[in-house]
């Protein structure tokens, strides 16, 4: 069965680098998420993407925050300058027309 | 602003039945999910309902929708220590098309 992958499983950081989290989803699927989970919270929406464009945000995505669809398979979320609060886990989803979302196994971002 | 509320922990003995629940406030929910999370993995869809129905059953499992009174559950029969996990609860707003996540119950399973 198709799934999304994503890439690095853990990236450790010092604060204030900039870090860049890949995600492959699957190939006919259309809309493309990403959530993130802090340790021991709820799983929360970052942004979702469409027609190569940003179709919502949350608070939390501020200018620190980008995401990019490069070359058609890729989905990158780059987060410029890092802060210790950034660490959480990293999920990139996608879906076809609609839902269900179908989750990757995430990146685990370490901000030291 | 819309929320989903779990409770954190359930312990059941292998063979008994399971019942997870979750409350949500969002009146315009079209979908409602249940993901497992085992540890070190992602979110593994288990199974939807849609918001027009009371209960959906998926082979061990099933589930109940109270659209009335907002509240969902996941029953899941014989259960074995292969289903100790983080269950999350998720509303699909129907607007954004955006999960609203509830903080997961940890199922454990006791031989």
């Amino acid at each position: 069965e198709p799934e999304v992958t994503q890439t690095p499983s853990h990236q450790v950081t010092q604060m204030g680098q900039e870090v860049i989290l890949r995600c492959v989803p699957i190939s006919n699927h259309l809309y493309f998420y990403w959530y993130r989970q802090i340790l021991g919270q709820k799983v929360e929406f970052l942004v979702s993407f469409y027609n190569n464009e940003i179709s919502e945000k949350s608070e939390i995505f501020d200018d620190q925050f980008s995401v990019e669809r490069p070359d058609g398979s890729n989905f990158t979320l780059k987060i410029r300058s890092t802060k210790l609060e950034d660490s959480a886990m990293y999920f990139c989803a996608s879906s076809e027309e609609g839902p269900p979302l179908h989750f990757g196994n995430g990146t685990r971002l370490t901000v030291t | 602003g819309e929320d989903v509320e779990q409770s954190l922990f359930l312990s059941v003995r292998e063979g008994d039945s399971s019942v997870i629940n979750c409350t949500y406030t969002d009146s315009s929910s079209t979908y409602l999910y249940w993901y497992k999370q085992e540890p070190g993995a992602g979110l593994q869809l288990l199974t939807y309902i849609f918001s027009n129905m009371d209960m959906k059953q998926d082979q061990r499992l099933t589930v109940l929708l109270n659209k009335k009174d907002k509240h969902l559950s996941l029953r899941i029969a014989d259960t074995q220590t292969g289903d100790s996990a983080i269950y999350f609860c998720a509303d699909l707003n129907k607007g954004t098309y955006k999960y609203i996540f509830g903080t997961g119950t940890r199922l454990k399973v006791l031989a």
